[in-house]
């Protein structure tokens, strides 16, 4: 079955940076837009990411320009989210989701249908 | 696109409908979908496109709107339907969310 499975988050220092990863199985990966979805604790959901299922388009939430990378491996099937200068701000939850439809032009979302469990970041000294 | 869910938590009886509302700042179209949530599970589409059901959800969904106001409604509410549930807009970057709501049975 269609199956996104997140990985990489834990404790981590201000400053610090860190590297999440996104397993995706049961679909065609490289077919498909990916976004990244983060809750920190208490507050609602904010997107964060998406990266177009070729690779070469890539849109962000004003917040985490400059310190957020997202990329992906379509030979591996993994999508990456890469965050520097951590703050405690980046304290969440981090989903990787998939785009509902396959091969959307750059600059269209048509919003997730797959969504991962999960990966909690946590940023304290 | 700023998007005001209410209500935040709703208290509802088995048998009951239950309507959760989402309001755009500005006209998104029927680019809206909801959601559901339930602890240690993975979240779940419930409706594209402001009304089209997901094949996998069952019927006691529906989803209405366009332009600015949109509606999920569960009719007949089960105790499996206790779940956080929140709107989503992709008209426009960034994608946004709802607040949520809490809906215990």
């Amino acid at each position: 079955q269609v199956q996104l499975v997140e990985s990489g988050g834990g404790v981590v220092q201000p400053g610090r940076s860190l590297r999440l990863s996104c397993a995706a199985s049961g679909f065609s990966f490289s077919n498909y837009g990916m976004h990244w979805v983060r809750q920190a604790p208490g507050k609602g959901l904010e997107w964060v990411a998406i990266i177009w299922y070729d690779g070469t388009n890539k849109n962000y939430t004003d917040s985490v320009k400059g310190r957020f990378t997202v990329s992906r491996d379509n030979s591996k099937n993994t999508l990456y989210l890469h965050i520097s200068s951590l703050r405690p701000e980046d304290t969440a939850v981090y989903y990787c989701a998939k785009d509902l439809f396959m091969r959307a032009p750059t600059g269209v979302s048509y919003g997730m249908d797959v969504w991962g469990q999960g990966t909690t970041v946590t940023v304290s000294s | 696109t700023t998007l005001t869910q209410s209500p935040a938590f709703v208290s509802a009886t088995p048998g009951d409908r239950v309507h959760i509302s989402c309001t755009a700042s500005q006209d998104i179209d029927n680019d809206v979908n909801w959601y559901r949530q339930k602890p240690g599970e993975a979240t779940t589409l419930i409706i594209q496109e402001g009304s089209n059901l997901d094949p996998a959800i069952s019927p006691r969904f529906s989803g209405s709107g366009f332009g600015t106001d949109f509606t999920l409604t569960i009719d007949n509410i089960e105790s499996e339907d206790a779940a956080f549930y929140f709107c989503l807009q992709h008209d426009n970057f960034p994608v946004t969310f709802g607040g949520g709501t809490k809906v215990e049975i």
